[in-house]
């Protein structure tokens, strides 16, 4: 089965600081997605960015980028220039080919100070 | 375009009852995801429904189920309510596509609270 792990239960940044969230995943499948997800205080779950595992170029949404490191099993997100906005529980999401079901890591908090 | 709907927002239950939630998804949508979200176990995917068939299904037991109706809104019921099953339950649809990087959107979430 396949396992997601967010390491840091906890980050702070200052607004307009560079930040990155670690997520390590297990897995024995060659395709696959793997996802990040803000979830505010308001709990609605919001897709930051995606990254298909055959691409090897590091996907990139405005101040989002990831660093995707296929053969540690390894998929950061920096958010850059951060924003009092970003302040939420990022999750990191691994999904199989041929497969909805997304499977989560237990999520870092991003608090963010001005 | 709505986004994803789920009612009711709050419930409050005792434990031995049942409780139905339900799922609206985006207009063309045609998979509907449950995922059960709580303090000690996360976020954990229940089932995953596609034209009206379970095509995937998580590790809960047989009070959890559910089902999908021809316009694609999706229902889930807990049965025999513990106070273990107070969680936030949240859906997600997506146009159900198995290939492809297929985008998940996700509604607001019901808070059940068993009491």
């Amino acid at each position: 089965a396949q396992t997601v792990t967010q390491s840091q239960p906890e980050m702070s940044v200052q607004e307009a600081e560079t930040v990155t969230l670690s997520c390590t995943y297990d897995t024995s499948e060659s395709d696959y997605y793997l996802f990040w997800y803000k979830q505010p205080p308001s709990r609605q779950m919001i897709l930051v960015i995606r990254q298909e595992a055959y691409k090897q170029q590091n996907a990139t949404e405005n101040r989002f980028s990831v660093n995707f490191q296929k053969a540690a099993k390894s998929f950061s997100l920096k958010i850059s220039d951060s924003q009092l906005g970003d302040a939420a529980m990022y999750f990191c999401a691994y999904r199989s080919e041929g497969f909805q079901k997304l499977v989560f890591g237990t999520g870092t908090r991003l608090l963010v100070s001005p | 375009k709505a986004g994803v709907t789920q009612t009711p927002r709050y419930l409050i239950k005792t434990r031995g009852q049942q409780v139905t939630l339900s799922c609206s998804p985006i207009s063309g949508h045609r998979s509907v995801s449950w995922y059960q979200q709580t303090p000690g176990q996360g976020l954990q995917f229940l089932f995953e429904y596609f034209s009206e068939t379970q095509r995937n299904k998580g590790n809960f037991p047989g009070r959890f189920s559910g089902r999908q109706f021809s316009n694609s809104r999706s229902e889930m019921n807990v049965s025999t309510l513990e106070l273990g099953d107070s969680a936030l339950y949240l859906c997600a649809s997506s146009r159900g596509g198995l290939a492809g990087g297929n985008e998940q959107f996700f509604g607001p979430g019901t808070r059940l609270t068993v009491l």
